[in-house]
C-alpha cells in the first residue's frame, strides 16, 4: 500500500524559506508513470494545487506561486521536497503531498496525512 | 485559471436521505472533473474521477455526472460516516483548481 509522509518544521518566520518533505513507501517515486505533487490548504479555507514533479526532473507550478516555489527530487530516498521562500502569514496552511497518474487529467489518488506550517515571527 | 464554483456551500441533511450538490466551471473541462471527500483533520480522499467514474473501494451510494462545464455529485442515501466536506477539482488544465467545497452537516 502506497504511504506518503509529509515533514518539516511546523513553524516559520516571515520572510524565511518554507522547506517540507515528503518521503514516499511501498512504491518508486522513480516510476515513469506517476507525478508527485504540493497542495494546500488554509485553515478553515479550501484546496490550493502548489505544484508538482516528475521523478525526471520535470516540473510544474501554480504561476501564482512561481517566483517563490521549488520542488526536487531525491529518488535515492524516495522522497521529494517543497521549498517556498519570502513566506507571509498567507502561507500559513496544511501542506499536503500527493500523487496522480501521469497522463492527461489524471486525480490525486495518494495523499500524505498533511502537516500544519504556521508562519509567525 | 478556470474557476470552479460549488453549491450550496453547506446543506443540512438526515441519514437516509438523497442529496445532490453541483459544481460548475468558468469554461469548459470537458469531463475532467473529480470529486474528493474531506473529514476534520483528515487528507482528502478521492471519491470519483472523469466526472462519473466511482474510485476503487468508494461506496456505489455515490455518482457522479454531467460534462462541458455542470457537474453533480449524488449520495444515494446518505450514511452516518458521509457527513464531510465535498471538494470538485478540475484537472483540464494547469493550474488543477478546487471549488470551495460543500459541507454536509447532519440535520
Amino acid at each position: 500500500q502506497l504511504q506518503l509522509q509529509e515533514s518539516g518544521p511546523g513553524l516559520v518566520k516571515p520572510s524565511e524559506t518554507l522547506s517540507l518533505t515528503c518521503t514516499v513507501s511501498g512504491g518508486s517515486i522513480s516510476s515513469s508513470s506517476y507525478f508527485w505533487d504540493w497542495i494546500r490548504q488554509p485553515p478553515g479555507k479550501g484546496l490550493e494545487w502548489i505544484g508538482s514533479i516528475h521523478y525526471s526532473g520535470t516540473t510544474y507550478y501554480n504561476p501564482s506561486l512561481k517566483s517563490r516555489v521549488t520542488i526536487s527530487v531525491d529518488t535515492s530516498k524516495n522522497q521529494f521536497s517543497l521549498k517556498l521562500s519570502s513566506v507571509t502569514a498567507a502561507d500559513t496552511a496544511v501542506y499536503y503531498c500527493a500523487r496522480r497518474r501521469g497522463i492527461p487529467a489524471a486525480p490525486f489518488d495518494y495523499w500524505g496525512q498533511g502537516t500544519l506550517v504556521t508562519v509567525s515571527s | 485559471d478556470i474557476q470552479m464554483t460549488q453549491s450550496p456551500s453547506s446543506l443540512s441533511a438526515s441519514v437516509g436521505d438523497r442529496v445532490t450538490f453541483t459544481c460548475r466551471a468558468s469554461q469548459s473541462i470537458t469531463s475532467y472533473l473529480n470529486w474528493y471527500q474531506q473529514k476534520p483533520g483528515k487528507a482528502p480522499k478521492l471519491l470519483l474521477y472523469a466526472a462519473s467514474s466511482l474510485q476503487s473501494g468508494v461506496p456505489s451510494r455515490f455518482s457522479g455526472s454531467g460534462s462541458g462545464t455542470d457537474f453533480t455529485l449524488t449520495i444515494s442515501s446518505l450514511q452516518p460516516e458521509d457527513f464531510a466536506t465535498y471538494y470538485c477539482q478540475q484537472s483540464y488544465s494547469t493550474p488543477q483548481t478546487f471549488g470551495q467545497g460543500t459541507k454536509v452537516e447532519i440535520k
